[in-house]
């Protein structure tokens, strides 16, 4: 059973509000992971971090932003939300120094913006 | 770049039945193969993996997945299906020669029916 916990689980909120999407895991994992998934479609990786005041932008272009102040939490931040960022948005974490290693993945937040 | 394709957006099984669910990769160097599972209104579940050795992989709740290098394809397998297993799929694949990050096929979506 994954230690890897996110929330909301779901979320609506009006256009323009800022909003925080939440990740912790309690595995000790150095990798994490954000990525957007819309209903039954691939997932597209939007931000990832190797450690510790380490992110990165993934493949997908988003308006996002990512922090990495301690090692079990990983939050996502939309500054002013917009319908086109109606998604589900998956958080996942992975051992370190093993790229053959599997991810672990959060329930996910549903976040729909009116 | 690393790839890959799931040819089929949607694959019908009666229950008792075998499954096949397709993937096939495009790497540059050698690859890891994964699948994942992902039941409605959860996150994604990992079945099992390719690293290197024996092309047959063995993974969880009975899956099996087969790698062939010749045709680039690591198609996911099983028996006798159940109407538990009604589920969406994805394959991944990372490039032991591309960095950390983990590409996902578009999903399949698994109909296990009596």
């Amino acid at each position: 059973e994954a230690d890897i916990y996110q929330t909301p689980r779901y979320l609506v909120i009006g256009t323009g509000k800022k909003i925080t999407l939440e990740c912790s895991q309690t595995m000790g994992h150095d990798k994490m992971y954000w990525y957007q998934q819309d209903p039954g479609m691939e997932l597209h990786l939007i931000h990832y971090s190797y450690g510790v005041n380490s992110t990165e932008k993934g493949d997908l272009s988003s308006e996002s932003t990512v922090s990495r102040i301690r090692t079990e939490h990983f939050p996502l931040t939309l500054e002013s939300a917009r319908p086109s960022h109606t998604s589900q948005y998956l958080c996942a974490s992975s051992e370190p120094d093993r790229a053959n290693e599997k991810l672990f993945f959060g329930s996910g937040t549903q976040l729909s913006v009116l | 770049a690393q790839s890959v394709a799931q040819p089929e957006d949607q694959v019908n099984v009666a229950e008792g039945n075998p499954l096949t669910v397709k993937c096939t990769y495009s790497v540059s160097g050698n690859p890891y193969l994964f699948w994942y599972v992902q039941y409605p209104n959860r996150g994604l579940q990992f079945l099992l993996k390719y690293i290197t050795g024996d092309n047959l992989v063995k993974g969880s709740y009975g899956f099996e997945a087969e790698f062939n290098k010749s045709q680039t394809s690591f198609h996911l397998k099983k028996p006798s299906a159940l109407v538990s297993d009604s589920a969406l799929y994805f394959c991944a694949v990372r490039d032991t020669g591309g960095g950390n990050k983990l590409t996902f096929g578009t999903g399949t979506q698994l109909k296990v029916e009596l």
